[in-house]
């Protein structure tokens, strides 16, 4: 069975603070995604950054990055200098290349608040 | 516009009642996926269609049915509808039966059941 736990619920910070929102993933598949979608208060689901388990090569795009380490199966995700444009609820999901088995797992969300 | 649509963006219905949402996949992408986002159950898959067969069920009531039509547009059925039902339903698509290549999610259909 596949699994996706984001521990924290809610997390509070003052602009300008960096955030790191953490992911634990279960899965016996040796080949899978990762993902992180952010779902801002207008409630569509914004596609983030997508990783396959042979890439754990961790990279940074702006005020974001990621750490993927597939030795303690955790694909964590950091905002650097948070803005208060980046309140929203942060999910985590866990997808696979197999036809049968090819739906999103998702975490339960963490809801980011970013305060002026 | 990420290119899957979803309509109607919102709905508000009686219990008991039933609705059709719609959703058109991104073009070129054969799959559709159904996913419903409830307050206790989080986001939780319900069912996928590739090129019009059905590839994978998951927590999808029987109360709930879905198609996919010769043109790839999908349709989520809701019938007996219950307080519980009240959700948002995400449609995502995308090119192969698998997530590979990723997936394109629609802005989502608010459904209240009142």
């Amino acid at each position: 069975a596949q699994k996706v736990t984001q521990a924290q619920t809610e997390i509070s910070v003052v602009e300008k603070e960096d955030v790191t929102l953490d992911c634990v993933y279960e899965t016996r598949d040796t080949t899978y995604y990762l993902f992180w979608y952010k779902q801002p208060p207008s409630g569509e689901l914004v596609f983030l950054i997508r990783r396959n388990s042979f890439d754990e090569q961790n990279e940074i795009s702006g005020r974001y990055s990621w750490n993927f380490q597939k030795s303690t199966s955790s694909f964590n995700f950091t905002i650097t200098a948070s803005q208060v444009v980046d309140s929203a609820v942060y999910f985590c999901a866990l997808g696979f290349l197999t036809g049968a088995n090819s739906k999103l797992t998702f975490g339960k969300g963490i809801t980011l608040s970013v305060r002026p | 516009d990420s290119g899957v649509t979803q309509t109607p963006k919102h709905l508000i219905t009686a219990t008991g009642q039933r609705v059709t949402l719609r959703c058109s996949p991104r073009s070129g992408d054969l799959s559709v996926y159904w996913y419903q986002q409830s307050l206790d159950q989080g986001l939780q898959f319900l069912i996928q269609y590739y090129n019009g067969e059905e590839r994978a069920k998951g927590n999808i009531l029987e109360r709930f049915s879905a198609q996919q039509f010769p043109d790839l547009h999908s349709e989520l059925n809701l019938s007996s509808l219950e307080l519980g039902d009240s959700a948002l339903y995400f449609c995502a698509s995308s090119v192969a039966g698998t997530g590979g290549g990723g997936y394109t999610f629609g802005s989502g259909t608010r459904l209240t059941v009142v």
